[in-house]
């Protein structure tokens, strides 16, 4: 497996609050990614990451925010959570030539009520 | 933009073959991804293909068309820990990010 550990795996919280994921590697990979995967919807980008503090968008961005001061950790912020949230989140990571795979960590299952 | 087309569910029958297949509309189109992902677990990479023609990989080959924006997945020798969503995943020149299909749900029964 490569090295790519995701916590918490399992959050529950309310409306409102603030929640804060954690992507961790041991890879050295340059590239790292925050995904959204809901029914219907596939793996859906949020955030993603080509090096310390170079951060870029992704396709569902709205309400989230991430930072990364360290190569090998890349964190996700809901600053205020929405029932619309809830969702599977996976971080991955890629040596980022174009050719090679991302690897994804076993993700966290958010659910906000 | 990208636009990514699979089937939503297959099924079939141990020991059988199968063919997953994708379409794709990408601009600077620069390979294709699978991904296996077993239910609640992480997709994990199968295959990749840049060329046209079939990447040989065990049961896990993969096929690409590059002038028909078209891939697919022949499984062959079907077990049932082959039950699983196969993710189809677009790659482009000058991006470092996957847009990727909503997957095929295979169900493999007895």
């Amino acid at each position: 497996d490569a090295g790519i550990t995701q916590s918490p795996r399992h959050k529950v919280t309310e409306t409102g609050t603030p929640v804060t994921l954690r992507c961790h590697q041991t890879e050295n990979h340059r590239y790292m990614y925050w995904y959204r995967q809901d029914p219907g919807h596939g793996l859906r980008l949020i955030h993603y990451s080509y090096g310390v503090k170079d951060t870029d968008k992704g396709e569902v961005s709205d309400g989230y925010s991430v930072s990364r001061s360290k190569t090998e950790d890349f964190l996700l912020t809901l600053e205020s959570a929405t029932s619309s949230q809830t969702s599977v989140y996976f971080c991955a990571i890629s040596g980022g030539t174009t050719n090679q795979p991302q690897h994804f960590g076993d993700g966290t299952r958010l659910s906000i009520l | 933009g990208q636009n990514i087309d699979q089937p939503t569910e297959m099924t079939a029958t141990e020991g059988a073959i199968v063919q997953i297949n994708c379409t794709y509309q990408t601009s600077g189109f620069n390979g294709l991804f699978w991904y296996q992902q077993h239910a609640g677990e992480a997709p994990t990479f199968l295959s990749y293909n840049v060329l046209d023609g079939l990447e040989e990989k065990g049961r896990f080959s993969s096929f690409l068309s590059r002038s028909k924006g078209y891939s697919y997945l022949p499984l062959k020798e079907l077990q049932m820990k082959d039950s699983a969503s196969y993710l189809c995943a677009p790659a482009t020149y000058n991006t470092d990010k996957l847009i990727f299909g909503t997957g095929t749900r295979l169900q493999v029964f007895p």
